[in-house]
């Protein structure tokens, strides 16, 4: 079963710049998480999907961040404009119904460096 | 809202010792997960051990033990036989059984020595 798969792996830009990152779930999950890690802290969530709806996006700034969830299935988050507060690891996860305990899946995450 | 602390940033033992790390979380539900995650530099979470709350019997994972407080909101995890691969940064994590979303503590870096 192939695992959570995330691009780019790594990305640099300028502040003011507009960046995406890619994620596709493990298939079948119905649940998409997007994390973001700064530097020397733990995950913390921006959005979660469950198939193509939010079902929490109250961390997600807003003016700044988006994300989409076609089809059920990939998803993309967008940050337009970046700030140097944006620097961090953002992290994909998934998760099936099926499971009672709801155990996520991580991808190996994008590393964003906005200079 | 829950929180999570893991009041130790790092730690370091030696190859074939035991470590514990520690984490203490508060929330008022009574039906939750707490998870203890691992981070290798490769950035990959993967997941050691799992604990549902409303089990009495504290999960164990190979090496891998955790000692779940519930009274006192407490949930450290124990590795015996410490490796060189066990190297990693370690996150404490609680899902409300409901929210699904994970909240994670602020992690332990941990550094086995040859």
């Amino acid at each position: 079963e192939a695992g959570v798969a995330q691009s780019p792996r790594y990305k640099i830009i300028e502040k003011r710049q507009s960046v995406a990152f890619w994620c596709n779930p493990i298939s079948g999950h119905a649940t998409l998480y997007w994390y973001q890690q700064i530097l020397g802290q733990g995950p913390k969530l921006l959005i979660q999907f469950q198939n193509n709806g939010v079902v929490d996006d109250s961390q997600l700034p807003k003016d700044r961040f988006s994300a989409e969830r076609l089809k059920g299935v990939d998803s993309t988050l967008k940050i337009q404009p970046a700030k140097l507060e944006d620097s961090a690891v953002y992290l994909c996860a998934s998760s099936s119904n099926r499971d009672i305990s709801y155990e996520q899946y991580f991808g190996p995450g994008t590393r964003l460096t906005v200079t | 809202a829950q929180t999570v602390t893991q009041s130790q940033p790092e730690m370091s033992v030696q190859e074939a010792e035991t470590v514990t790390l520690s984490c203490t979380y508060d929330t008022s539900e009574n039906n939750y997960y707490l998870f203890w995650y691992k981070q290798p530099p490769s950035r990959q979470m993967i997941l050691v051990i799992r604990q549902e709350a409303y089990k009495q019997q504290n999960a164990t994972e190979n090496r891998f033990s955790v000692n779940f407080q519930k009274a006192a909101k407490s949930f450290s995890l124990k590795i015996s036989d410490s490796q060189l691969g066990d190297t990693a940064m370690y996150f404490c994590a609680f899902q409300d059984q409901g929210a699904q979303k994970l909240v994670f503590g602020q992690g332990t870096r941990l550094t086995i020595n040859p």
